[in-house]
């Protein structure tokens, strides 16, 4: 199993510019999220999907967009980067809605918004 | 608010010496608490969770970490530091039936030789 996959590793953007952050998973995981990192902010809760077809928002939803058409994907929209949006994303992933499960993160997405 | 605290943004220890991160939450109901490792340029990685049951929760890696509900806490322990232990530690929490998590701040360990 190659576990959650994000592509890009890296990219900039210039203010205004759309992109999407790919992430996916070969486990059949039902839960999906996705994160932002900054320093000293820990990690916050961007939107979350508890299965194909069923997104919600989390802490910092604004700027982003989400969707789950299959059980494998879920990518993240930027609709018109900024520059609060630079960042670190992570993707996680859980085989089922609930706290006790263990949710496995991807490698990340560094991105720049200049 | 429900929270998370990690008290200490970073934490220098010598080879050999204990390690201790420390992490409160915020909350009149006991959440669900996890700890994860972060090592440079890579995603997080569970070193142990805390549901039910035993109070006393071990990881990998020698880590271990015990829920006090009446201190709010689940501090973070290894009796002695090895030099791949450097990384960033993250202290999470769920207070919900889904699977949302509440971190906080991150703790980055420093050991030195």
């Amino acid at each position: 199993n190659a576990g959650v996959t994000q592509t890009p590793k890296f990219q900039v953007l210039k203010t205004g510019q759309s992109m999407t952050l790919q992430c996916a998973q070969d486990m059949n995981h039902e839960y999906m999220s996705w994160y932002r990192q900054d320093p000293g902010m820990g990690l916050r809760l961007i939107h979350y999907s508890v299965g194909a077809g069923i997104t919600d928002q989390g802490e910092v939803p604004n700027g982003y967009n989400v969707s789950r058409s299959t059980t494998e994907d879920f990518p993240l929209r930027l609709l018109s980067a900024a520059p609060s949006q630079t960042s670190v994303y992570f993707c996680a992933s859980s085989p089922l809605a609930g706290p006790s499960y263990e949710q496995y993160f991807g490698p990340g997405t560094r991105l720049t918004v200049t | 608010a429900q929270s998370v605290t990690q008290l200490g943004s970073h934490v220098s220890v010598s080879e050999g010496a204990l390690v201790l991160l420390r992490c409160n939450y915020s909350s009149s109901v006991p959440p669900y608490l996890f700890w994860y490792v972060q090592y440079p340029n890579q995603g997080l990685q569970l070193l142990l969770k805390y549901t039910t049951g035993a109070t006393l929760v071990k990881g990998i890696n020698g880590f271990e970490a015990e829920f006090k509900k009446s201190e709010t806490s689940f501090h973070l322990t290894k009796p002695s530091a090895h030099m791949s232990d450097a990384a960033e530690y993250f202290c999470a929490a769920s207070w919900t039936s889904g699977s949302r998590l509440t971190f906080g701040e991150g703790t980055q360990l420093t050991v030195n030789p």
